[in-house]
């Protein structure tokens, strides 16, 4: 059974510039997680999505938005990037009630 | 509103050695209980997770957590401690098994001796 997966891998980026970060779950799971892991701040919950619809959302600005596609894969859109946006980015994936499945993530670099 | 401590921020030991990490939570109700383990440049793997029942749990690489309700604890131990074991750990702490509420602690990072 394949993992999730998550390209790329790493993206490196200028203040300012827009990234996509993109993440495929495991087959059979309809719910995907977005957690963002900066340098001191730890894992942060960022965002959920299930069957389509965003369900929750983390303390992050609008500029951190994303969707999920019909087949569950999903992809995580920041604008107007900042240093501070500089973190690897991690996506699971899980069963509505299952337990949380993760990717490897996608390291961001904002120069 | 939740929150998980982890009061150990780097744990060395050497290998062979026994293990033991911390983890504590607060919540209001019976809280689902995980622990995860990240690798170098990797994501995260679940050790075990606790939900009802035996207060031991058991998970996979030989990890055991206990989960104390009148301590607020969740500490995973290992009696023998590998090399490949070196990782920083990750204990969690949700209202649900999924996506809702769902918060990480700050990690432990784990060295181990030769």
């Amino acid at each position: 059974e394949a993992g999730v997966t998550q390209s790329p891998t790493h993206l490196i980026k200028t203040r300012g510039q827009q990234a996509t970060l993109r993440c495929s779950p495991i087959s059979g799971h309809t719910s995907v997680y977005w957690y963002q892991q900066a340098l001191g701040l730890g894992l942060q919950f960022l965002l959920w999505y299930d069957e389509g619809e965003e369900r929750n959302r983390g303390n992050f600005p609008p500029r951190f938005s994303g969707r999920q596609f019909p087949n569950y894969s999903s992809e995580l859109n920041v604008n107007a990037l900042e240093l501070e946006d500089s973190a690897l980015y991690l996506c699971a994936s899980s069963s509505l009630g299952g337990t949380q499945h993760f990717g490897d993530g996608t390291r961001l670099s904002i120069l | 509103a939740q929150s998980v401590t982890q009061p150990d921020i780097h744990i060395t030991v050497s290998e062979g050695a026994s293990l033991e990490l911390r983890c504590n939570y607060s919540y209001g109700a019976t809280p689902y209980l995980f622990w995860y383990v990240q690798s170098p440049g990797q994501g995260l793997q679940l050790l075990l997770k606790y939900f009802s029942g035996d207060t031991l749990v058991q998970g996979i690489k030989g990890f055991e957590a206990e989960f104390k309700r009148s301590q607020s604890s969740f500490n995973l131990r290992k009696p023998s401690v590998h090399w490949s074991d070196a990782a920083e750990y990750f204990c969690a702490v949700g209202a649900t098994n999924y996506g809702q509420n769902f918060v990480f602690g700050p990690g432990t990072r784990l060295s181990v001796l030769p």
